[in-house]
């Protein structure tokens, strides 16, 4: 069952533009909620995470956005670099187990020079 | 600091030959632990996950099983692979008790023939 949803399989923007990378989820028992970067051949490290008590979390060029009563988030990239080119993956936790992670099937995004 | 390991990097397997897959963790202690696995244009599936020596908590029925004999130490295995056991395997590791994040290896890319 996918409860976490990336509906754009990519994404291509300019280099120095922001990139907006969306995710939906159906569980409302979600309560903190990850984006992870992958590269090809490697696995996905951990880039930014959001607690539902927030709508907002920034970390430099990176900030998370969630909209609960839609159940959706997004990450904001600015500016985007050529180095972000990579798979987003979103994941969700449930709230009854820490253990329980489910992620999206990620959006490839290609930042141009 | 932390690090993952995860062995091989690739494999290519016959079907209904045996599998092994390990993954170890140095740098912490009494982690929970991760079997992922990544069907080719899908997210991550979690299989497995670990609290403990000796304890496995299987989250989706297959062909696979997992055993954790040392604190840092995590393998997947089947008896005989389908076609269908093909895909990306990636082992995760969290801080027990800590925050939600987890970390990855560089993954297993397996291929059934």
């Amino acid at each position: 069952d996918q409860q976490v949803k990336q509906n754009s399989p990519s994404l291509s923007v300019q280099e120095g533009r922001i990139s907006i990378l969306n995710c939906d989820y159906t569980n409302s028992m979600f309560d903190y909620f990850l984006w992870y970067k992958k590269y090809p051949a490697e696995g996905p490290t951990f880039l930014i995470s959001i607690s539902s008590i927030k709508d907002k979390n920034e970390d430099g060029r990176f900030t998370v956005f969630l909209n609960k009563s839609a159940k959706h988030l997004s990450l904001h990239i600015v500016p985007s670099q050529p180095g972000d080119s990579a798979v987003y993956f979103c994941a969700a936790r449930g709230l009854y187990n820490n253990n329980d992670m489910r992620f999206g099937a990620g959006t490839r995004l290609t930042v141009k020079p | 600091s932390q690090t993952i390991h995860q062995w091989p990097a690739t494999l290519v397997q016959p079907v209904g030959s045996p599998l092994s897959l390990e993954c170890t963790v140095e740098g912490t202690s009494n982690p929970n632990l991760y079997w992922y696995r990544q069907a080719a244009g899908r997210g991550l599936q979690l299989l497995f996950y670990s609290v403990g020596i000796g304890q496995i908590s299987s989250e989706v029925p297959q062909n696979l099983s997992a055993s954790r004999p040392q604190d840092r130490q995590f393998i997947l295995s089947s008896k005989k692979l389908l076609l269908s056991d093909s895909g990306f395997y990636l082992c995760a590791w969290r801080t027990s008790g800590g925050s939600y994040e987890q970390y990855f290896g560089p993954g297993t890319r397996l291929t059934v023939t």
